[in-house]
């Protein structure tokens, strides 16, 4: 039972360049989320999605896109990567809304250099 | 807007000793609350969650009480291990147990970093 898998685990991006971080869950569920956690910061929502085919931008958007092609998968793809988007992202995915825990990744640590 | 006020860290405490991280929260209507803990390298994990006013939540000797008269939801240990260092972070979700069709987002305070020494 893998629940919640990102990779990769580490990157490191020049300035400008683009990437997917990868995000797949096993446990059918609906609700998948992305966030980014910098240092002294908690965690930052940058889009989630509530099934297949819908997605919508949380608290941080810009310079992500996401998909949602599949239950499975919810890639983010970042296209010209900037400093300031040096951090540690997290997938995570839940069953249902509301006071239904979250289930988290083990997180990507990304440095744009 | 919803927010989550964490005591700041570190925490250092020897083992056996008691804990509190103090969370305190802004939010309209009846949030759900949750504990989450987040040991080195690895992503979050629940640690425990209360519903509704009142409520205890209670995981690996950690409880937690929904105080809505306070707004407050205060972690607790009794004998802290060396295996609970780790950061904590308390968190909220809008809502309460109803499935919206809208995703839960959770929004966190700022985590507290505890360290349990020997």
């Amino acid at each position: 039972n893998a629940g919640v898998t990102q990779t990769p685990k580490f990157r490191i991006l020049k300035i400008g360049q683009s990437m997917t971080l990868q995000c797949t869950q096993d446990m059918n569920h609906n609700y998948m989320y992305w966030y980014r956690q910098d240092p002294g910061m908690g965690l930052k929502l940058i889009y989630y999605s509530v099934g297949a085919g819908i997605t919508d931008k949380g608290e941080v958007p810009n310079g992500y896109n996401v998909s949602r092609s599949t239950t499975e998968d919810f890639p983010l793809r970042l296209e010209l990567a900037a400093p300031s988007q040096t951090s540690v992202y997290f997938c995570a995915s839940s069953y249902l809304a509301g006071a239904e825990p979250q289930h988290f990744g083990d997180g990507t640590r990304l440095s744009i250099l | 807007g919803n927010s989550v006020t964490q005591m700041e860290g570190p925490v250092t405490l020897s083992e056996e000793a008691f804990l509190t991280i103090n969370c305190t929260y802004t939010a309209t209507g009846y949030p759900s609350l949750f504990w989450y803990v987040q040991y080195p390298g690895e992503g979050l994990q629940l640690l425990l969650k209360a519903t509704k006013a009142d409520d205890k939540g209670s995981n690996k000797g950690f409880e937690a009480t929904y105080r809505k008269e306070t707004t407050s939801f205060h972690l607790e240990k009794g004998s802290v291990q060396v295996s609970d260092s780790a950061v904590y972070f308390c968190a909220l979700s809008p809502g309460g147990f109803i499935n919206t069709g809208t995703a839960s987002k959770l929004t966190f305070g700022t985590g507290t970093r505890l360290q349990v020494t020997l």
